[in-house]
């Protein structure tokens, strides 16, 4: 597609719950970012993948939280045994070969009641 | 950890008025970034600089790399309704992680018609 899609847009959940987010990164850009946003900030990195290297996971929160990505396109971050702690909004970005100019998904609304 | 202190907070203005913000940093980065996002959207690149002392424009909008590597501004000018939403400055520092942008906690931007 033309950008970077996520799915679903809205997810709400129930504490303790496992939560899978889906990101599909414009085709062809090797480079793709999970971030948090919480409500008034800014966002916080928290894992990065690039081609076939071993992902950058120093942003992860807890052992909770885990993201693969297959066959260096889709990825899907998810959060186990979620807490009200986790509601936030889910960013995916991507990018290609100006690695600092990052794309971005339209997120995923996290709400754990 | 690092961060990126950015201001002001929010901003309310006239419409046609000018606009100016910042953001400083703790530690040198090697590349400053602007994004603005809307609500219920991603946060979408306005402008990419690489370079101290960099100063590039982006129709009304225009941004400086400071010379010291600390800081960065963004200037609107002829602010017009649609400029309403939150700017975010973002960074990537020397040594960092390469997918690690930095993020500042953001601008609220209001336009008053």
């Amino acid at each position: 597609g033309a950008g970077v899609s996520q799915s679903p847009s809205n997810k709400v959940t129930e504490k303790g719950k496992d939560v899978e987010l889906r990101c599909d990164p414009i085709s062809g850009h090797t480079a793709l970012y999970w971030y948090r946003q919480s409500l008034g900030q800014g966002l916080e990195f928290l894992i990065y993948f690039q081609g076939n290297s071993a992902p950058d996971k120093s942003g992860l929160p807890s052992d909770r939280f885990s993201a693969e990505r297959t066959g260096g396109s889709v990825s899907t971050l998810t959060i186990q045994r979620t807490q009200q702690e986790d509601s936030a909004v889910y960013l995916c970005a991507c990018s290609g070969l100006a690695y600092n100019e990052q794309f971005f998904g339209p997120g995923t609304r996290l709400t754990v009641l | 950890g690092q961060q990126l202190n950015q201001s002001p907070q929010s901003m309310f203005i006239q419409e046609g008025e000018d606009v100016s913000m910042n953001c400083t940093s703790s530690s040198i980065f090697n590349t400053w970034l602007w994004y603005k996002q809307d609500p219920g959207e991603g946060p979408v690149l306005l402008i990419a600089l690489y370079k101290a002392g960099e100063l590039t424009s982006n129709g009304r909008l225009t941004a400086q790399f400071g010379i010291t590597r600390k800081d960065s501004f963004l200037n609107i000018s002829a602010s017009i309704p649609s400029d309403v939403g939150i700017y975010f400055c973002a960074g990537h520092n020397y040594g960092g992680s390469q997918g690690n942008l930095i993020f500042g906690k953001g601008t609220k931007l209001s336009v008053k018609p």
